[in-house]
């Protein structure tokens, strides 16, 4: 079993709709959870970062991370054909440089106009 | 300046040739990482370094040398190559006392696509 399941989708939804990532993890020692976007042949770019269990909103994104279920989520509101992208959640037990990031396998998600 | 940069953005190279990946950042971070991503794949650690010291490697193979000559550089030094090599090589830095949480996350360079024939 990995650390991290991600479904490698890809998800399609049509522009202005709300779409929802997710990943589960096993490893219940991690307590930071990132989304990170990356675009095709791009480096990846942090979106949200959340600590422990509750839920982080920023413009139209929200992240949620239950750690009694072990999930977590990223909600796009109103997408649009620019969040076309892959999206990789990573996680880690504690907040130190050295830490390695534990990633998903990333969901290619695509928003038709 | 909020970014990492690397150079080159694409390398194609031989199994017989030595060649090196740069990256660079003026963040003032004191971590920098070296990552392999595979087409559809997410990014694989190889290398950090703490302080300009290696704190870890990853069992990556010895035809992969990391060299962190001061706190804003880091290189990768290539030598024979296999074809299997080729990926895109991302390095990441992030700041190891930051005041915020956030300031201590990585933040990741473009890449740089690298082909071994």
């Amino acid at each position: 079993q990995k650390e991290v399941e991600q479904d490698p989708g890809p998800l399609s939804v049509p522009e202005g709709a709300i779409v929802s990532l997710n990943c589960t993890y096993s490893n219940s020692a991690f307590q930071y959870f990132m989304w990170y976007r990356q675009y095709s042949r791009k480096g990846p770019e942090l979106l949200m970062y959340t600590y422990s269990s509750g839920n982080k909103e920023d413009g139209r994104f929200t992240a949620q991370v239950d750690k009694s279920s072990k999930y977590i989520s990223l909600f796009i509101r109103d997408s649009q054909p620019s969040d076309s992208a892959t999206y990789l959640c990573a996680m880690k037990p504690v907040m130190e440089y050295g830490n390695k990031l534990v990633f998903g396998a990333g969901t290619i998600l695509r928003v038709k106009s | 300046d909020t970014e990492v940069t690397q150079t080159p953005k694409h390398l194609v190279m031989g199994m017989t040739n030595k060649k090196s990946l740069k990256c660079e950042q003026h963040m003032g971070h004191r971590a920098m990482y070296w990552y392999k991503q595979k087409a559809k794949k997410p990014p694989e650690l190889m290398f950090v370094y703490s302080y300009e010291k290696l704190s870890i490697n990853e069992s990556v193979p010895s035809r992969f040398s990391p060299e962190c000559p001061n706190s804003s550089l880091l290189n990768l030094h290539l030598h024979a190559l296999q074809p299997e090599d080729s990926a895109l090589y991302l390095c990441a830095s992030s700041q190891d006392r930051g005041r915020t949480r956030k300031s201590r996350e990585q933040f990741f360079g473009p890449g740089t696509r690298l082909t071994v024939l």
